[in-house]
């Protein structure tokens, strides 16, 4: 297995940009998870899906974070407009299901906003 | 409400030495805590989980971890380091929810 697919992984943008993260989760794995990691703030969820729907979304930070689960095997982030504050490392993660299972990240994606 | 706390955010060991990464949790049911490991520029890799079967919990690396429950603690360790060990560690709780809650992360410094 492949494990889980994430792209770009470094990201530059303008602010008031749009922005689109992408991610691949492991086959059969029905639930996913955005993180974001930074220096002040550590690892926060931002959302999870199980079986393509939308679970929790308490850790999106504004409307101006979207992110949408089309089907099984593929997953968006999207922020419009970008400011320079969202920059960070987006991680998506899946796992198997069961709170003991554990997760398995992604490598992530470096957003820089300037 | 769940919490964990990571004493120290860095942590450096000479290569051989025993290493001890600490992390205290609360939680109002019984956990499910786990570390990761994440190297720089990768994302987070499971180490070892406890599940509420055995107290000591083996991972890969030669890492384990002991849960406590008199003490609300989780700490990992190896009886001897490698260069190789040298990341940034990540414990983690679940009270039974898929969100797990992360430390702030401590990061090993392995000395030649």
């Amino acid at each position: 297995d492949a494990g889980v697919i994430q792209s770009p992984r470094h990201e530059v943008t303008e602010m008031g940009q749009e922005v689109t993260l992408r991610c691949k989760p492991i086959s059969g794995h029905d639930y996913l998870f955005w993180y974001r990691q930074t220096m002040m703030r550590g690892l926060e969820l931002l959302i999870y899906f199980n079986n393509n729907v939308p679970i929790d979304d308490s850790g999106m930070p504004e409307d101006r974070f979207s992110a949408k689960m089309p089907n099984a095997s593929f997953s968006t982030l999207k922020i419009q407009p970008s400011e320079p504050r969202d920059s960070a490392v987006y991680f998506c993660a899946s796992s198997l299901g069961g709170f003991s299972y554990g997760y398995t990240f992604g490598s992530g994606t470096r957003l820089t906003v300037v | 409400a769940q919490s964990v706390t990571q004493l120290g955010s860095h942590v450096s060991v000479s290569e051989g030495a025993l290493v001890l990464l600490r992390c205290n949790y609360s939680s109002s049911v019984p956990p499910y805590l786990f570390w990761y490991v994440q190297y720089p520029n990768q994302g987070l890799q499971l180490l070892l989980k406890y599940t509420s079967a055995a107290t000591l919990v083996k991972g890969i690396n030669g890492f384990e971890a002991e849960f406590k429950k008199s003490e609300t603690s989780f700490h990992l360790t190896k009886p001897s380091a490698h260069m190789s060990d040298a990341a940034e560690y990540f414990c983690a709780v679940s009270s039974g929810t898929y969100k797990y809650i992360f430390g702030t992360g401590t990061r090993l410094k392995v000395l030649a």
